[in-house]
């Protein structure tokens, strides 16, 4: 069965980085577009990055562009999240999910999403 | 403030049919599919509605939604008391470039 599985969450300084991992498994990962998004405590869900199946294009939400970076290892099935330059308001749950198609085909939505792991940024 | 307006709480006595609206614009739910997000307290999401009204497998008949212009809706025909919970609807922005979420509406089974 298809599985995600995130790690790299802790607590960090502000200014201060962190990577994400989601490992995947259940499916071809090198054919679906893979997604993070998160949920501040007590807050609603925010996308956040996307990257397209082969890995040809990348997309930003406007509160993380240029300081966070998806990247995704077909040889390891794993999805990242390189998050620099960390403020308070990127506290949030991450969520990895997958996309049902391989990107920008109408009609595809989020079909899997992992646990998430927790980010907490603070002095 | 989220691109997508959700009501923030809907409740309901269970049997009884409870609806959730989402509101956009035209470079999102006007042009595109609107889905349907579930998250049950202390879970992650999952999808409950696809594609404007298509339900994954798994997902009880009692969930049904549509889409009409710039708004679409989310229905639950018999409530039942695990139904409550998030529900979050989610389209692409072409505009944005961007995925968007309504903020989410919490529902509540009296």
């Amino acid at each position: 069965q298809v599985q995600l599985v995130e790690s790299g969450g802790g607590v960090v300084q502000p200014g201060g980085s962190l990577r994400l991992s989601c490992t995947t498994s259940g499916f071809t990962f090198s054919n679906y577009a893979m997604h993070w998004v998160r949920q501040a405590p007590g807050k609603g869900l925010e996308w956040v990055t996307f990257v397209r199946f082969d890995g040809t294009n990348e997309q930003y939400a406007d509160s993380v562009k240029g300081r966070f970076t998806i990247s995704r290892d077909d040889s390891e099935n794993t999805l990242y999240l390189q998050m620099n330059s960390l403020r308070a308001e990127d506290t949030a749950v991450y969520y990895c999910a997958k996309e049902s198609s391989g990107g920008f085909i109408p009609g595809s939505y989020f079909d899997y999403w992992g646990q998430g792991t927790l980010v907490t940024v603070s002095s | 403030q989220s691109v997508l307006t959700q009501p923030p709480s809907v409740s309901g006595t269970p049997g009884q049919r409870v609806s959730i609206s989402c509101s956009g614009g035209g470079s999102n739910i006007g042009s595109n599919s609107v889905h349907w997000y579930q998250q049950l307290p202390g879970t992650a999401p999952k999808p409950l509605i696809y594609n404007n009204n298509q339900r994954p497998s798994g997902v009880p008949d009692r969930f049904s939604a549509f889409k009409s212009g710039i708004s679409a809706s989310l229905a639950i025909s018999v409530l039942q008391s695990e139904d409550e919970a998030d529900y979050y609807c989610a389209a692409w922005d072409g505009a944005l470039n961007n995925w968007v979420f309504g903020g989410g509406t919490k529902l509540t089974a009296l």
